[in-house]
């Protein structure tokens, strides 16, 4: 079983649509998490911290459930700019931040 | 820039050579970190620095595969004798600290093509 698991995808929506991912880890012991978009050919870069219950940053919304080991970006209103791949990602904290990246879910947001 | 910065952005060589990518952080980080991402797929832990501490080198995949980080700043990833499963994008990351909730900021990568 891989340590972080996300849906692949694609998942093609609408502009205006709603969608969510969800990931799950096996690590009970993790700490923190993270949401990091990466676009196409370019380095991953920080979407949002997840460090407790969840949280939200304008039409973003993270949920973190420690009890099921998963984790959820939920996008509103989407943008034709949302278009990118989201990578769930969970810090095991040994020690260091010891990042696990999950492969990725692609989002592609069409007119 | 004030961001990440590595080199060569692309890297092609030929199956048995050597080669060596650059990474310089961002100026005050003392932790970085390299990782490798194959196409599709996510990101894969190689190697960690921090400070003047021993690096946590667990993820490096094989002996052909080392690093250095001189003087606590730039750091060189070596692979010798490339194989074409080494083709990858190999990224860094660098952040103010190791621990707590300090951010991973990534460059743009090295893309590397083993013929």
């Amino acid at each position: 079983r891989k340590e972080v698991e996300q849906d692949p995808g694609p998942f093609n929506v609408p502009e205006g649509a709603t969608v969510a991912f969800n990931c799950t880890y096996s690590n009970s012991a993790s700490q923190s998490f993270f949401w990091y978009r990466q676009d196409c050919r370019k380095e991953p870069k920080l979407l949002m911290s997840v460090y407790s219950s969840g949280n939200e940053d304008g039409r973003f919304t993270a949920q973190l459930n420690r009890a099921s080991q998963y984790i959820s970006l939920l996008i509103r209103d989407s943008k034709l700019s949302d278009s990118a791949t989201y990578l769930c990602v969970v810090n095991e904290l040994r020690g260091y931040n010891k990042l696990i990246f999950g492969a990725g879910t692609r989002l592609a947001v069409h007119p | 820039g004030a961001g990440v910065s590595q080199s060569p952005s692309n890297k092609v060589t030929e199956k048995g050579k050597d080669v060596e990518l650059r990474c310089d952080p961002i100026s005050g980080h003392t932790a970085l970190y390299w990782y490798r991402q194959s196409l599709g797929q996510g990101l894969e832990f190689l190697i960690y620095f921090q400070g003047n501490s021993a690096p946590d080198k667990s993820g490096l995949p094989s002996d052909r595969f080392s690093a250095e980080r001189t003087g606590g700043s730039v750091s060189t990833l070596t692979i010798q004798r490339t194989q074409q499963e080494d083709s990858a994008v190999y990224l860094c990351a660098s952040s103010l600290g190791g621990g707590g909730k300090n951010i991973q900021y990534f460059g743009a990568g090295t893309r590397l093509s083993v013929l």
